[in-house]
């Protein structure tokens, strides 16, 4: 079975501070997919990022940066500098490969609201 | 590319109406869609999977009769909630996934609020 943890219920930070948001994965799947979206208070989601297993680079998107540590397995999100606009609820997912055998229905975390103070 | 509608996006309605949402692929064709529940400060949570031209599938403790799921073409999904109650209140969402390559993932919808008075 797959499992999603996002230990952080709740993050508050000040405008301009980075804040990393974690995530570890359970799967037994040896080829699957990490995910970050963002759910503003609009509620519609944000796809931010999709990651394989065989890619561990980190990535860097502007002031979005993704620690993939297959190792520790864990995908943990880093904003840089951030802004009141990232003020959002924060959800890593994984799902498997079919081709490899795996489902493709996504696993969530219970997700991350992450508060910008100005 | 890839984008996914629904609508309506926010409906109020009465206890023991029904209501129906509809979800579409706009450019891409999606044999599979799947709709998602998700309540308040919560996680999503998937009610089950919807194949073109076939039956739903749903997951455990989703009523399949409360909630219809009808897949008639390979870019729309229609989720109707049978006799909404109170309890019903929650945030829809739905996603396809493009036909063709086997590994794609899904793309979602911007979400249906639904409450129920």
């Amino acid at each position: 079975a797959q499992k999603v943890t996002q230990a952080q219920t709740e993050i508050s930070v000040v405008e301009k501070e980075d804040v990393t948001l974690d995530c570890v994965y359970e799967t037994r799947d040896t080829t699957y997919y990490l995910f970050w979206y963002k759910q503003p208070p609009s509620g519609e989601l944000v796809f931010l990022i999709r990651r394989n297993s065989f890619d561990e680079q980190n990535e860097i998107s502007g002031r979005y940066s993704w620690n993939f540590q297959k190792s520790t397995s864990s995908f943990n999100f880093t904003i840089t500098a951030s802004q009141v606009v990232d003020s959002a609820v924060y959800f890593c997912a994984l799902s498997g490969a079919p081709s490899s055998g795996g489902s493709y229905i996504p696993t969530f975390g219970r997700g991350t609201s992450l508060i910008v103070h100005p | 590319g890839a984008v996914v509608s629904q609508h309506p996006s926010w409906v109020i309605c009465k206890s023991g109406t029904s209501v129906k949402i509809e979800c579409r692929s706009l450019d891409f064709q999606a044999t599979t869609m799947f709709w998602y529940r998700q309540f308040p400060k919560q996680s999503l949570m998937l009610m089950a999977t919807s194949n073109e031209g076939s039956k739903a599938t749903y997951e455990q403790g989703v009523e399949k009769d409360k909630f219809l799921i009808n897949h008639a073409s390979l870019t729309l999904s229609t989720l109707t909630v049978t006799s909404a109650h109170p309890e019903d209140s929650s945030f829809y969402i739905c996603s396809a996934r493009e036909t063709g390559l086997v590994d794609n993932e899904q793309f979602f919808g911007p979400g249906t609020r639904l409450t129920v008075l």
